[in-house]
């Protein structure tokens, strides 16, 4: 069956620094990998929807210059958090699909600023 | 952009009863409407989605349904049991721009036994 893993699961940086987090697809060939964001109290927003052969799209309040996001191959991805602030705290989620399909989503990485 | 509402933030039923989450959404060019459940310090499950060229899907319990005219959607749950509650998030996205979805507030269901 499709599984998305994403590493790491929980993860503590201090205020001002950088911290990458992963997604893996195993089992299908994510042709698409969008990055959410849950803060605290609040639903999923998204980041940026990267889809093979078109360029990352990012949604307003986010940019690439804040979380640069990697999609090398159907099945890796990988999105900084650059100067990480405590508004930057959350559940960051990835979300791979193919062909637009289904959206399966990973643990996710918990994000904590000190 | 698209916005996504849910009217409901909690529901509470007793165990066995119906619970029926009720969503809108606002731009016309939504096409595929998935729900997923959240447990307590989990992430999301996909727990079934309806596209616009239906209007009623059923998988065992869970029923979905869908007014393109209204622009609403609805996730009913028959025979609910404690396991049920749960976050739920219904959201709205389009195919033709891949996976992108934007979410709903989400709906914290309690089953009581």
């Amino acid at each position: 069956g499709a599984l998305v893993y994403q590493y790491p699961r929980r993860t503590i940086c201090k205020s001002g620094t950088s911290m990458r987090m992963e997604c893996q697809a195993v089992g299908f060939q994510a042709t698409s990998v969008a990055w959410y964001r849950q803060s605290p109290q609040k639903t999923f927003e998204l980041i940026a929807l990267s889809t093979v052969n078109s360029a990352i799209k990012y949604e307003q309040n986010f940019t690439q210059e804040k979380f640069p996001i990697s999609h090398p191959n159907l099945s890796f991805s990988s999105m900084t958090v650059l100067n990480a602030y405590l508004e930057d705290r959350g559940l960051y989620l990835c979300g791979a699909s193919w062909g637009g399909d289904t959206q399966y989503f990973g643990p996710g990485t918990r994000l904590l600023v000190l | 952009g698209e916005k996504v509402e849910q009217h409901e933030s909690t529901l509470s039923v007793r165990e066995g009863d119906s619970a029926v989450i009720n969503c809108t959404y606002t731009d016309t060019a939504s096409s595929y409407f998935p729900w997923y459940k959240q447990e307590a310090g989990k992430s999301l499950h996909f727990v079934i989605d309806i596209r616009s060229n239906v209007d009623r899907k059923q998988s065992q319990r869970l029923i979905v349904l869908l007014d393109k005219k209204a622009k609403r959607f609805s996730l009913h749950i028959t025979a609910t049991q404690p396991e049920d509650s749960a976050i739920y998030f219904c959201a709205a996205g389009d195919n033709n721009a891949g996976a992108k979805l934007t979410f709903g507030g989400g709906t914290r269901l309690t089953v009581r036994p």
